[in-house]
């Protein structure tokens, strides 16, 4: 059975930091690229960034909101990936996801993210 | 930054069809923007019912389909059943920057 199990989220005051885990298992993990996807309440999906794989140098890509903020790492001798946010603003409050692509295409149920003071 | 748009809500009939469309403003969708469709239902985290344009998961039930059509990636549904009622999102992939971008989501109500 496959799993994707996003942690690390909480209440954090503007300006501070928070770094999320998306731990997997059941699949191939090292060769899937994953995805971090965020939505606010009520809102739709927006996609925060990726990291590819090794085959691909681990590339990373951003959306323009977070950029020079968050950065999206992770460890394949872990099946877990990361995403560490700083710098921390109100409209960063959202459930974040993390989710794999094409045929490992699979979610997580998300952690919640509050930036507020 | 390139805007994804969708139809912001759609109606079908119990045992009907239905096409969701997802369109770019940088002008045609192609199967180079690797196209992805997903569903959510309320409370609910999202799935993804096709990868790439037109792949399925195992989960994904035969009356979906995903296709291009007049330079837009589409999702068909044939057969519509009161449990496909939820919010449906594209995901494009844009090769200038490596980066994604959802549309805005499809309300489809089964009625």
């Amino acid at each position: 059975e496959v799993q994707m199990v996003e942690s690390g989220g909480g209440l954090v005051q503007p300006g501070g930091s928070l770094k999320l885990s998306c731990a997997t298992s059941g699949f191939i993990f090292s060769g899937s690229a994953i995805l971090w996807v965020r939505q606010a309440s009520g809102k739709g999906l927006e996609w925060v960034g990726h990291i590819s794989t090794k085959a691909y140098t681990y590339a990373t890509a951003y959306a323009a909101p977070v950029k020079g903020r968050f950065t999206i790492s992770r460890d394949d001798s872990e099946n877990t990936a990361y995403l560490q946010m700083n710098s921390l603003k109100t409209e960063d409050t959202a459930v974040y996801f993390c989710a794999g692509v094409g045929a490992s295409s699979f979610w997580g149920r998300g952690t919640l993210v509050t930036v507020s003071s | 930054q390139a805007v994804v748009t969708q139809e912001p809500s759609l109606t079908v009939s119990p045992g009907g069809t239905v096409t969701l469309t997802c369109g770019s403003s940088t002008g045609a969708v192609t199967s180079g923007h690797y196209p992805y469709w997903f569903q959510q239902k309320p409370g609910q985290a999202p799935r993804t019912l096709v990868y790439d344009t037109k792949n399925k998961h195992s989960w994904t039930p035969a009356r979906f389909s995903g296709f291009l059509l007049g330079g837009k990636a589409a999702l068909t549904l044939s057969g519509a059943q009161p449990e496909d009622e939820a919010d449906y999102y594209c995901l494009l992939f844009y090769t200038f920057n490596g980066g994604g971008v959802f549309g805005g989501g499809t309300k489809l109500t089964v009625l």
